[in-house]
């Protein structure tokens, strides 16, 4: 089943303001990806966090793997209508499969 | 550059009718995989094939089987559709030194 946490599940912003979005795991990963998707699009990857405590800028984007690598979260600043979109995050273990686990979801809404 | 192209992009199916969801990729990547987006569950894989001629159950394989054609194509089949596979398929792929996958625009079935 779903292994990773992922809060909150939607946002109602408007634009200019800061997002935070977090995911937790009971399982140690030791990777972390965020992701975004646009409507009718497949996910895209915004950022990804390869050592445990790395905090990680692209833009507006800043994400950090967790110290204890069960968590991660991603902040977006001063938003733009254009950040409208589904975020997810995702962990890997090292194992041989090297697939993503993905959490449920953060639904991001900017009102202009 | 194409990156990952599945199809077909809709498909309306009956209960009992099977289908193959096609997927190719360009960028000369080891590892593909097929995962399913439900609302609210996030992305969970079905199927993955690390190298060609290689292919392993993900966390839903049931009603579903895969065939690793070449090292481009990754085609998932359905034999006896039900409605719970109603869903939107994504099709993957990642290079060897990557963490990050790269989607396809994605599948969306409708099974009636």
């Amino acid at each position: 089943g779903q292994q990773l946490n992922q809060s909150p599940q939607s946002m109602f912003i408007q634009e200019g303001e800061d997002v935070s979005m977090n995911c937790t795991s009971s399982s140690i990963f030791n990777t972390w990806l965020w992701y975004k998707q646009d409507p009718g699009e497949g996910p895209v990857l915004l950022i990804a966090l390869y050592k445990a405590g790395e905090l990680t800028s692209n833009g507006r984007l800043t994400a950090q793997f967790g110290i204890t690598r069960k968590d991660s979260f991603l902040n977006i600043s001063a938003s733009i209508p254009s950040d409208v979109g589904i975020y997810f995050c995702a962990g890997q273990r090292d194992t041989g499969r090297r697939a993503l686990t993905f959490g449920s979801g953060t639904r991001l809404q900017v009102q202009p | 550059n194409a990156g990952v192209t599945q199809t077909p992009k809709f498909q309306v199916l009956k209960t009992g009718q099977s289908m193959t969801l096609q997927c190719a990729q360009d960028m000369n990547h080891n590892s593909m995989y097929w995962y399913r987006q439900d609302p609210g569950m996030g992305l969970r894989l079905i199927y993955y094939s690390a190298s060609e001629g290689t292919t392993d159950k993900g966390e839903v394989p049931n009603g579903y089987n895969v065939s690793r054609l070449n090292k481009r194509e990754f085609s998932l089949r359905l034999e006896s559709a039900a409605p719970s596979q109603t869903s939107v398929y994504f099709c993957a792929s990642r290079g060897a030194h990557t963490g990050e996958l790269f989607f396809g625009e994605g599948s969306r079935l409708t099974v009636l």
